[in-house]
């Protein structure tokens, strides 16, 4: 089946700095990503939606200067989180469909656990 | 946009016994209706979806049940093992759109 790899799956950083997270799709080409954030206990919040060579969108309340993606090719999403802040402390996971089509599978990388210190 | 809500927020039975999770969705042009299992610090990871053409479909011990007219659709899952505990999240989406709204999640317990 498909299969998306994100690294890292954790990461602990101090406050101030930037992390870099990377999503790929291995078996298979995704024009499009996502982002999500969930903190515990809670749902999958959609924060950007990754274009494969052009700009992200991001949701309502996201910051895309601080939040910085990147799509540079179809097997390859990037997320950096700069002047990363405690707040920003959360589980990060990226995501992709399968085959392209919008009602094809969405299958999830395994996320990123960003504790800023 | 598409709202999605879910119900209960908490479900726990006894090993065997089925357990049913109900989502109902804001906008009836949403057409496909998955649904993702997510162990605690692990991904989500698709169990189960349904199109709105179809008004059932049944996996092993997992079945899903759409409801096109109530906007509502759920998860069945019978003779439950402990292995099943885990958060469940319903979501929906129209295949015109690219944005899945996810429900706030059901965490289920299956006590042995």
């Amino acid at each position: 089946g498909a299969v998306v790899s994100q690294h890292p799956s954790r990461v602990i950083c101090k406050s101030g700095t930037s992390v870099k997270i990377e999503c790929r799709s291995l078996d298979f080409q995704a024009t499009t990503m996502f982002w999500y954030r969930q903190f515990p206990k809670q749902s999958l919040m959609l924060m950007a939606t990754s274009n494969e060579g052009s700009k992200a969108t991001y949701e309502q309340g996201v910051e895309k200067d601080k939040f910085l993606i990147n799509h540079a090719s179809l097997t390859l999403s990037t997320l950096t989180v700069t002047s990363a802040h405690p707040e920003d402390s959360s589980f990060y996971i990226c995501s992709a469909r399968e085959g392209g089509g919008r009602g094809s599978p969405l299958h999830f990388g395994n996320g990123t656990r960003l504790t800023v210190t | 946009g598409e709202n999605v809500e879910q119900h209960p927020s908490t479900l726990s039975v006894q090993e065997g016994d089925s357990a049913v999770i109900k989502c109902t969705y804001s906008d009836s042009a949403s057409n496909y209706f998955p649904w993702y299992k997510q162990e605690l610090g692990k991904r989500p990871q698709l169990i189960i979806d349904i199109r709105s053409n179809v008004g059932e479909k049944k996996d092993q011990r997992i079945a899903v049940t759409l409801n096109k007219t109530a906007k509502h659709f759920s998860l069945h899952i019978t003779e439950t093992q402990p292995e099943d505990s885990a958060v469940y999240f319903c979501a929906a989406i129209k295949t015109s759109g690219s944005r899945l709204t996810f429900g706030e999640g059901t965490q289920l317990t299956v006590n042995p």
